[in-house]
């Protein structure tokens, strides 16, 4: 069964800190994996796309990492800030069809305090 | 920053109304998406459309229905709303980024309430 699981569920950090997201995944066959932020209320904002041949990718300060071997993806946030406050999905496509079906995770709900 | 609306973006409404959430987007992608999301759960695919006069139903079974007669227009309708129904409900469109990568574009969802 494809699936794609994330942790933490939930992370409290201060401004200013680092913090690192997991995702695992067990989408077969892989085509790509993307990583969304998704403020509450609003839809979710396309932040990395990886392939199969690419291991990390940013967009300012985040950072993704994939492991197409081990079938695990990171993001790292460096320097926290108020607005990072959101939930951060993890979803990866299969190449199986040509709608390129998409499975999402559940996110990991990030606050940042100040 | 994508150009896709949905409207209205909150709804509350009564039990057995009929009701149609509209959605749209402006950069003719070919390719849309009906997604159903609850607090704190993953986004399910209840529709989709390959292009004008193209729908099918995704993999979150759903009673709602959805029409495609123009490019940037993708409606769903709800012939009769239950509590069941309460929801986000968020549309997408598509585009190919690259080999194998359609990037999707998400509208800001329509948080709908059936009392």
């Amino acid at each position: 069964k494809n699936q794609v699981e994330q942790s933490p569920q939930s992370l409290i950090i201060l401004e200013g800190k680092n913090c690192t997201l997991q995702c695992n995944y067990t989408v077969s066959p892989f085509s790509n994996l993307r990583w969304y932020k998704q403020d509450t209320g609003r839809g979710p904002v396309s932040l990395t796309i990886m392939t199969f041949s690419e291991n990390t990718k940013s967009n300012g300060r985040y950072t993704a990492t994939l492991d197409a071997d081990t079938k695990q993806s990171s993001l790292h946030i460096t320097a926290s800030q108020l607005s990072d406050s959101a939930s951060y999905i993890c979803v990866v496509s299969d190449r199986g069809s040509t709608l390129g079906r998409l499975y999402f995770g559940r996110g990991t709900q990030l606050t940042v305090w100040p | 920053e994508a150009d896709i609306y949905q409207t209205p973006r909150y709804l509350v409404i009564g039990t057995g109304k009929k009701i149609t959430l509209e959605c749209s987007q402006t950069m003719g992608h070919d390719k849309m998406y009906w997604y159903q999301q609850d607090p704190g759960m993953e986004l399910h695919l209840i529709h989709y459309s390959y292009g004008v006069n193209s729908t099918e139903k995704g993999d979150l079974s759903s009673e709602s229905t959805v029409s495609r007669i123009r490019t940037e227009h993708f409606p769903l309708t709800l012939e009769s709303a239950r509590p069941s129904h309460t929801s986000q409900y968020l549309c997408a469109s598509s585009t190919k980024a690259r080999d194998r990568v359609y990037e999707q574009y998400f509208g800001p969802g329509t948080r709908l309430t059936v009392t």
